[in-house]
């Protein structure tokens, strides 16, 4: 009950394109879904995070949609650009127990060709 | 603002010896700190949760007496790897997190561990 499942394992896209990235939970304790980039040997990075009261977020070029019927979320990056190459983690955490602490999905590399 | 670092960056260390990981938050306290374990392209997996001034909570598997994890201050949490040896070999990334201020994570920049 505590994974978080992600997909695609990698994806390529042009530049222009726009990658989607999906996860879906079933801890139903969840309230907090953030998601991070990672490039190599770097630690991850704070992208966007969403809670469920709403459906939808945006921060720039990266949107953040959200299901909680289905307990699904997904990420969309508009206009990717060859610098967007790197891994992509979703995560998921509650506020109490053993909910609290960020579960990460499996995570999604990303290549952006020119 | 809410910057982590770790120290060192990288450590290449000889079977049987121990290493000491640091991590500190910059410009916050931090409560809680967590230390997480990562192998190439696989996800981060949590090894323990510490908060400052008390024992630290180790994950199922996990061994206490291996991993060493020490909260001593408000902006420093050190792990140390006992008589390491080559399946110890990872990254090793520390996070921080602010009490009362949500459940959001500030992760440091890693530590690369390789042990000969």
């Amino acid at each position: 009950q505590q994974q978080v499942k992600q997909s695609p394992q990698s994806l390529i896209v042009q530049k222009g394109g726009i990658p989607i990235i999906n996860c879906a939970y079933e801890n139903t304790a969840f309230d907090y879904f953030p998601w991070y980039q990672q490039f190599p040997g770097k630690g991850p990075a704070l992208l966007i995070a969403i809670r469920p009261d709403v459906s939808e977020k945006k921060e720039g070029r990266f949107t953040i949609s959200f299901n909680k019927s289905a307990k699904q979320f997904s990420l969309h990056i508009m206009d990717s650009q060859p610098g967007d190459s790197a891994t992509y983690f979703c995560a998921a955490s509650g506020n109490t127990g053993t909910a609290s602490k960020l579960t990460f999905g499996t995570g999604t590399r990303l290549q952006v060709t020119l | 603002g809410a910057v982590v670092s770790q120290h060192p960056s990288r450590v290449i260390c000889k079977s049987g010896t121990s290493v000491k990981i640091e991590c500190r938050s910059l410009d916050f306290q931090a409560t809680t700190m967590f230390w997480y374990r990562q192998f190439p392209k696989q996800s981060l997996m949590l090894m323990a949760t510490s908060n400052e001034g008390s024992k630290a909570t180790y994950e199922q598997g996990v061994e206490k007496d291996k991993f060493l994890i020490n909260h001593a201050s408000l902006t420093l949490s050190t792990l140390t790897v006992t008589s390491a040896h080559p399946e110890d070999s990872s990254f090793y990334i520390c996070s921080a997190r602010v009490f009362g201020q949500g459940a959001e994570q500030f992760f440091g920049p890693g530590t690369r561990l390789t042990v000969l």
